[in-house]
């Protein structure tokens, strides 16, 4: 079964300071990997998606970007963070083998204030 | 816009009693799913509906996707404050792509 592993579970930054959110997963090779963020008890944002390395699908305009340098990592990252970037940002692989759907498998998220 | 809508968004209800969340779109869904998350932690996957017309049973809890499959149901049968959470439906209407519900967040009182 995979795992995601993520990276800081809280994070305090100021604004305009950089950001770098990094996950990793294990248990599987070559998954489709996703960026979500999660506002206060509500549904999930699709921010950046990857099918592969190198290759970083954007969902939402914004100051955000994303990384895939290797197939089990992804990163999210920011030059400059602003107040809007606060919330609760989750990792997901999502694996589909033939007819089997398993749905996603998400990390435990990381909670980032801009202050 | 949201592409998925879930009603209600809240619900709190006493131990034992009988509730159903819906999750409605204009959108055809290849397949839909059932999330349920605590607070501080991703969400974990409950079920997966594919067929229009389906229903699943996963103990106390019955889903349901519409034969259009555009919509699907998620009913819990004598809640207990262990089902308390955030109930997220999400569907691909393309390719490698999830969308996500609204949310449901349900407090089950003992």
């Amino acid at each position: 079964s995979q795992t995601i592993h993520q990276w800081p579970a809280t994070l305090v930054q100021p604004v305009g300071s950089p950001l770098s959110l990094e996950c990793t997963v294990e248990g599987t090779s070559n998954p489709n990997l996703y960026w979500y963020r999660q506002a206060a008890g509500r549904g999930l944002q699709l921010l950046f998606y990857s099918v592969g390395i190198g290759q970083i699908s954007s969902e939402v305009p914004q100051n955000l970007s994303a990384s895939r340098p290797q197939d089990r990592q992804f990163i999210l990252s920011s030059k400059k963070l602003l107040l809007s970037d606060s919330g609760f940002y989750l990792c997901a692989s999502y694996r589909l083998t033939g007819q089997k759907n398993y749905g996603y498998t998400f990390g435990s998220g990381t909670r980032l204030t801009v202050v | 816009t949201q592409l998925l809508e879930q009603s209600p968004q809240f619900l709190s209800i006493q131990e034992g009693e009988n509730l159903t969340v819906y999750c409605n779109s204009s959108s055809v869904f290849s397949s839909l799913q059932w999330y349920r998350q605590e607070p501080g932690e991703g969400p974990v996957l409950l079920v997966t509906v594919v067929t229009g017309g389906e229903v699943k049973k996963l103990k106390r809890l019955t889903f349901q996707f519409g034969d259009a499959r555009k919509d699907s149901s998620l009913h819990i049968t004598a809640a207990q404050p262990g089902d308390t959470g955030l109930y997220l439906c999400a569907g691909i209407p393309h390719f490698n792509k999830f969308y996500f519900g609204s949310g449901t967040k349900l407090n089950v009182k003992p």
